[in-house]
């Protein structure tokens, strides 16, 4: 079975800061997807950024971007440029290639931006 | 072209009620997934469904908890005998037909809250 582990439960930076939320996962597959979830406190769960693991370059979207090493089974996530609107709980989760298309989730990252 | 729809967003009940949930998914998509969400925890997945068929519910409960997707209308999870413990944000997810990833859409979420 699959697993995610986030290790940080809290981070809290300044606006305009860079902030690098840890992941780590387990799993036998060779192909299979990694995503980072932003859930603010309206709770809906916004996919921030995927990654697909056959590929070496690691995925950005504009201020988000990721350390995707495969081999470490370790995939964070930078924030660059941080602002307000950035507070949520972050969450990495796992996703075999084939299949159920179900995820599996790490138990989050609580992030907040100070002004 | 709405998003994935769940109703109600808040739902309270006594123990030993039965609870219902709802959700529409995005026109077009024929894949659902339901997870729980427990306070300052990850989601979890519960079960998988397509029209009219249960794919996967290895993480539904074995006792009280069922769901359908029925050819029309909304896809349904049902709790039978709430307790406390079954507390907790229930979100659906879809997606569309076909056996490669393709992005999974979240609903709001219910909110269920058992007194």
């Amino acid at each position: 079975a699959q697993t995610v582990t986030q290790s940080q439960p809290e981070m809290s930076v300044q606006e305009a800061e860079t902030v690098t939320l840890s992941c780590t996962y387990d799993t036998s597959e060779s192909n299979y997807y990694l995503f980072w979830y932003k859930q603010p406190p309206s709770r809906q769960m916004i996919l921030v950024i995927r990654q697909e693991a056959y590929k070496q370059q690691n995925a950005t979207e504009n201020r988000f971007s990721v350390n995707f090493q495969k081999a470490a089974k370790s995939f964070s996530l930078k924030i660059s440029d941080s602002q307000l609107g950035d507070t949520a709980m972050y969450f990495c989760a796992f996703m075999k290639d084939q299949g159920a298309q179900k995820l599996v989730f790490g138990q989050g990252t609580r992030l907040t931006i100070n002004p | 072209n709405a998003g994935v729809m769940q109703n109600p967003r808040h739902l309270v009940r006594r123990r030993g009620q039965e609870a219902r949930l709802r959700c529409s998914p995005m026109k077009g998509h024929s894949h659902v997934y339901w997870y729980r969400q427990l306070p300052e925890e990850g989601l979890k997945f519960m079960v998988y469904l397509q029209k009219e068929n249960i794919i996967d519910e290895s993480g539904m409960p074995k006792e009280r908890f069922s769901a359908e997707f029925p050819k029309e209308g909304p896809s349904i999870l049902r709790i039978q005998q709430v307790v406390r413990g079954d507390s907790a944000a229930y979100f659906c997810a879809s997606s569309p037909p076909g056996n490669r990833y393709t992005e999974a859409f979240f609903g709001q979420g219910t909110r269920l809250t058992v007194v």
